[in-house]
C-alpha cells in the first residue's frame, strides 16, 4: 500500500537560515509526489510536484524539493526562510489505484515555525 | 474565478442532528473530493467523485453520504452526527490529467 511519512511534527528555524521539511514515501511504482502548504484557518495550497524528470523541482514562494529515489525521499527546502513561511506543510503521494482521479495520500503534516 | 467554495464556514450540531456541507467549483474540473482534517492525522479522504454521476468511498466513509449534483457541485451529508465527526472538512477538485488539487477554505464542524 502507498504511504507517506513526515517524521517531524515541528521544524523551527531562524529567519534567513535554510529550511528543510522531510518526507519519505512508499509506493509500488514510480511516485507522483506533492507538497502543499496550509496557512492558519485556510485551505491547502499547492506548492510543487514531482512527476518525472529533474530530481530538483522548483515551486511557489521560492520553495524547492529534491526527489531521491534511492532514499525514497522528497524533502522540501528553501535557501532562506521568511517569518511568513510559518505554516503547516503536507507531503502527499498519488494513490496508484487512481489513474483517472488523482486521489492523494497525505502525510500527517509538519508545522514550520520561522522565528525573527 | 472563485475556485472552490464551501458553505457553511462554521457549524455546531448536537449529536443525532443532520446537515449537508456544500461544495462548488467553477474551474470545470472533473474530479472532486471530500477530506477531513484532524490534528496529527493529516487529511483523510472521505468520498470522491471521479466524474459527474459517479461517487466512491475513500478511507473513512462511515457516517457520511455524498451527492455529485452536477459537474460543479459535490455535497457531503451527515445523517446522524456524532462527536467523532468533529473536524475540519475540506473539499477539493482537480482537472483530469493535471494532478494538482485545488482546495476550498474548509468547514469547521463541532458536534456536541
Amino acid at each position: 500500500a502507498q504511504s507517506v511519512a513526515q517524521p517531524e511534527d515541528q521544524v523551527n528555524v531562524a529567519e534567513g537560515n535554510p529550511l528543510t521539511v522531510k518526507c519519505t514515501y512508499s509506493v509500488s511504482g514510480n511516485p507522483y509526489l506533492f507538497w502543499y502548504v496550509q496557512y492558519p484557518n485556510r485551505g491547502l495550497q499547492f506548492l510543487l510536484k514531482y512527476i518525472t524528470g529533474d530530481n530538483l523541482v522548483k515551486g511557489s514562494y521560492g520553495f524547492e524539493a529534491e526527489f531521491n529515489k534511492s532514499q525514497t525521499s522528497f524533502h522540501l527546502k528553501k535557501p532562506s526562510a521568511l517569518v511568513s513561511d510559518s505554516a503547516l506543510y503536507f507531503c502527499a503521494v498519488r494513490d496508484y489505484g487512481s489513474s483517472n482521479t488523482c486521489k492523494l495520500i497525505f502525510g500527517q503534516g509538519t508545522t514550520l515555525q520561522v522565528k525573527p | 474565478n472563485a475556485g472552490v467554495t464551501q458553505t457553511p464556514k462554521f457549524q455546531v450540531l448536537k449529536t443525532g442532528q443532520s446537515m449537508t456541507l456544500q461544495c462548488a467549483q467553477d474551474m470545470n474540473h472533473n474530479s472532486m473530493y471530500w477530506y477531513r482534517q484532524d490534528p496529527g492525522m493529516g487529511l483523510r479522504l472521505i468520498y470522491y467523485s471521479a466524474s459527474e454521476g459517479t461517487t466512491d468511498k475513500g478511507e473513512v466513509p462511515n457516517g457520511y453520504n455524498v451527492s455529485r449534483l452536477n459537474k460543479r457541485e459535490f455535497s457531503l451529508r451527515l445523517e446522524s452526527a456524532a462527536p467523532s465527526q468533529t473536524s475540519v472538512y475540506f473539499c477539493a477538485s482537480v482537472r483530469t490529467g493535471n494532478n494538482e488539487q485545488f482546495f476550498g477554505p474548509g468547514t469547521r464542524l463541532t458536534v456536541l
